[in-house]
């Protein structure tokens, strides 16, 4: 089955540093979703990507998709404490209907 | 706006004991699912349904039913809970493929 692999597991950085998440699925995706969860929240939609090289922005943070439409990546830039939490990529196939999440990448920001 | 609501919050059970996580929401959507959190594992997807009377299996469904006789409501019923099934579980909701989903805060649930 569809395989949707997230690195790293853990990040820990100083405020004021860039983040990095990259997510790779073994199979091409029909589009990609971002999600973030607080600690003890739930997952918040953050944004989808469904063109080949599509790239986006939302303030601080910006989201890739890359050309054969199996990897993606969400760099934050110059991270804040409120970044906390964990981020989540998610992949579907063909209905789009079926998310497969990667395992998420915990982010730390200490001031 | 309710969005999605699960209920309960919380639940403790001991081994064996049957019990059903509600799932309801209010946004009309045609698409539900159910996810099981573990530490380390990322979301699960449990089963799903794309309709009213539609359900499929998602990649962790033994020990779970579920059904869908109306467009908002997807209770997830455990038969005979396991230690196995601790988790923290969220129910979702999508208008449709290729749309945001929608999740509610979860069931924290701890079989002992």
């Amino acid at each position: 089955g569809q395989q949707v692999m997230q690195i790293p597991q853990y990040q820990h950085v100083q405020e004021g540093e860039d983040f990095t998440t990259y997510c790779n699925s073994s199979t091409t995706l029909s589009n990609i979703q971002w999600y973030k969860q607080r600690p003890g929240g739930h997952p918040v939609f953050l944004i989808q990507l469904v063109k080949s090289g599509e790239v986006k922005k939302q303030k601080r943070l910006t989201f890739q998709f890359g050309e054969a439409k199996k990897n993606s990546s969400l760099h934050i830039t110059a991270t804040q404490t409120t970044d906390v939490g964990t981020y989540f990529c998610a992949g579907s196939v063909n209905s789009g209907y079926a998310l497969n999440f990667g395992k998420g990448t915990s982010l730390l920001v200490t001031p | 706006n309710a969005g999605v609501t699960q209920t309960p919050k919380f639940q403790v059970l001991k081994t064996g004991q049957s019990m059903t996580l509600q799932c309801a929401q209010d946004m009309n959507h045609e698409y539900m699912s159910w996810y099981r959190q573990d530490p380390g594992m990322g979301l699960r997807l449990i089963h799903y349904s794309v309709g009213a009377g539609i359900t499929d299996q998602g990649e962790v469904p033994n020990g779970y039913n579920v059904s869908r006789s109306t467009t908002e409501d997807f209770p997830l019923r455990l038969l005979s809970a396991a230690p196995s099934q601790t988790s923290v579980y969220f129910c979702a909701s999508t208008p449709g493929g290729r749309s945001a989903a929608f999740f509610g805060q979860g069931t924290r649930l701890t079989v002992v």
